[in-house]
This record gives C-alpha cells, structure tokens and sequence, in this order.
C-alpha cells in the first residue's frame, strides 16, 4: 500500500494563504481525500476526490492534484483553522484508506 | 443529521478483552459499509477494521488480524468492534466511521471512544 508523506507542520498569518502537501510513494495514486481535525474532536472530511468539496465545507477549503502530490490550499486562513490535518488515500485494492502522519497547521 | 455514538472503551489489563459499540441515527446503517479508525495518544489516524452492508465481508489491519472482530446487527443500526488478546499499543481513541458513497472515504465519524490497555 502506499506512504503518503505529509510535512510535520505549517504556520501562517490569518488571511494569508496556507497550503499543505501530501505525496505518494509509488503509482498508480488513487483519489485523495483531506480531513481537519481540530483538537479534542473527530475529524472532519473537507475534500474528496482530490478536489470536490462536500456541502457545508467552506468554499477557501480547496483541492488540487499533480502526479502523485495533492495540496489542501486554505485562502484567507481565520484562527478557526488552526487545525490537524490528514490527508488520505486509498489501498490498492480500494478496500481501506491510508492516511498521511498528519499536518499541524498553526494560525499566528 | 447522522450520529454515530461509540460506546464501550476504558482501562483494561494487557490480554484482557472489551467490547465497543456504535449506535447509528439518522442514517439506515445496512446500506453502508463501515470501519473503525483509531487514534493512539498523540499520534496520527489509523485503520483499524472494515465490514461491508450485510456484514458478509470482513478487513482487518494485519496490526489487529486475528485478535479483533468487526460485527454489524442492522436491525438495530448498531456496529461493533470485539477486541481480544489486547496490547498496551492497541491504547488509542476508537472512532466509528461511515464509509462514503462516492470513494473510499470516511464521510461520518462519531465522537469516539477512548481504550487504554495498561496494567
């Protein structure tokens, strides 16, 4: 299955523009999917499909792809998105999903 | 609104056994698959187990293989996870999760239940 590598942590300024990354490690690279979770609660699925957003999720919340490297990009970051974030994909029979180690993004 | 409520966790000695629970609502749960998702202390997100709509198929991470058992009752919209054989590492947050529609996602999670496996 894959790795997916994301970096430990990820500072900005509100209002300013975060962006996290997530690479795989080997191909084919399934959809990815990216979850917040803020501290002491569940997690929350804020992007799947690489860059389709669920209903409800905050349009600054975007997706994008390219090869085997996903970006969660946060415009116009407000201190309520001090947050974990995950990204996930899939096994390679699409069974389960594997999940990056997480990105600690810290709103200044 | 969708509800996921675990149940079950607390302290338990290294090889002892505990039993969780997830009561679904407002969602009819045999038309989904579902897994559990763990949290250690700390630490990033992690699969644990998958049953799929009728609970005819079962996945386990090769971590929990053999010791835990994923089960499903549809008629009263309930999930469990029996964990056996338990290890100080199987101490985590135990989060019940919806798989999604549209991939292999996680769309609804419920709160969480807390096990911690220490002498």
């Amino acid at each position: 299955s894959y790795e997916l590598t994301q970096p430990p942590s990820v500072s900005v300024s509100p209002g300013q523009t975060a962006r996290i990354t997530c690479s795989a490690d080997a191909f084919p690279k399934e959809y990815a999917y990216w979850y917040q979770q803020k501290a002491g609660q569940a997690p929350v699925l804020l992007i799947y499909k690489d860059i389709e957003r669920p209903s409800g999720i905050p349009k600054r919340f975007s997706g994008s792809s390219s090869g085997t490297t996903v970006t969660l990009t946060i415009d116009g970051v407000q201190p309520e998105d001090e947050a974990d974030y995950y990204c996930q994909s899939a096994d390679n029979s699409a069974t389960y999903g594997v999940f990056g180690g997480g990105t600690k993004l810290t709103v200044l | 609104e969708v509800q996921l409520v675990e149940s079950g966790g607390g302290l338990v000695q290294p090889g002892g056994s505990l039993r969780l629970s997830c009561a679904a609502s407002g969602l009819t749960l045999s038309r989904y698959s579902m897994h559990w998702v763990r949290q250690a202390p700390g630490k990033g997100l992690v699969w644990v187990s998958r049953i799929n709509s009728d609970g005819s198929t079962t996945v386990y991470a090769d971590s929990v293989r053999g010791r835990f058992t994923i089960s499903r009752d549809n008629a009263e919209n309930t999930l469990y996870l029996q964990m056996n054989s338990l290890r100080v590492e199987d101490t985590a947050v135990y989060y019940c999760v919806r798989h999604c529609t549209y991939g292999v996602c996680y769309a609804d999670w419920g709160q969480g239940t807390l096990v911690t496996v220490s002498s």
